[in-house]
């Protein structure tokens, strides 16, 4: 298994309140990504980083932002978080083209605002 | 129209059946297509690359049809443990990816 984990796993948090997840990962590798996955709907990008310093949006990026200080370490910050943020987080490794080039996911992150 | 459109199912099918699903998708632009697999509340995982030539892996194969702009996946002699949620995934620009929402396969003793 690619070597990503990502904290916490669980967390209930409040309307209002600031959150952030963060994605480890010990494959060096310059790719990340962040994605929410709800029920009747694929996993959605949320904002992606191509190196250290660099990031991009996504599909879904409104109310989230995103830090990448290090290459092992990719942090998703929910600034004010609502209950429409209820999901499933998965942080991603890897290149989306080319054969070679897939993406590893972590084992995801459970957030409920309530 | 949505960009990927699966079947959500559920498929039930005995175990040793071969069962099928397909996966459209809209851009006929789309660069690279992959076929992951999720269990129950865990991550996806990759399952195979998609080429038009095909590709097999054991009991699964993949296929890719660029003229009518939809893949498939193949799985024969169905186990128990296939039971899962197949997600396809079509990938248009680079870092432009695009996930299906999934058809849940279950494998019935």
């Amino acid at each position: 298994d690619a070597g990503i984990t990502q904290s916490p796993r669980h967390k209930v948090t409040e309307t209002g309140t600031p959150v952030t997840l963060r994605c480890h990962q010990t494959e060096n590798h310059r790719y990340m990504y962040w994605y929410r996955q709800d029920p009747g709907h694929g996993l959605r990008l949320i904002h992606y980083s191509y190196g250290v310093k660099d990031t991009d949006k996504g599909e879904v990026s409104d109310g989230y932002s995103v830090s990448r200080s290090k290459t092992e370490d990719f942090l998703l910050t929910l600034e004010s978080a609502t209950s429409s943020q209820t999901s499933v987080y998965f942080c991603a490794i890897g290149a989306a083209s080319g054969d070679s080039d897939t993406q590893y996911f972590g084992p995801g992150t459970r957030l409920t605002v309530l | 129209r949505k960009e990927v459109e699966q079947d959500p199912g559920p498929f039930n099918v005995p175990e040793g059946a071969t069962v099928a699903f397909n996966c459209t998708y809209s851009n006929s632009a789309s660069q690279s297509f992959f076929w992951y697999r999720q269990d129950c509340r865990k991550e996806p995982k990759l399952l195979m690359s998609v080429y038009s030539s095909g590709n097999e892996d054991g009991r699964f194969t993949a296929q890719l049809n660029r003229a009518s702009q939809y893949i498939s996946l193949l799985i024969r002699d169905s186990k128990l443990s296939d039971s899962a949620t197949y997600l396809c995934v079509v990938i248009l620009l680079y870092q432009k990816v695009t996930f299906g929402i999934g058809t849940k396969l279950q494998v019935i003793p």
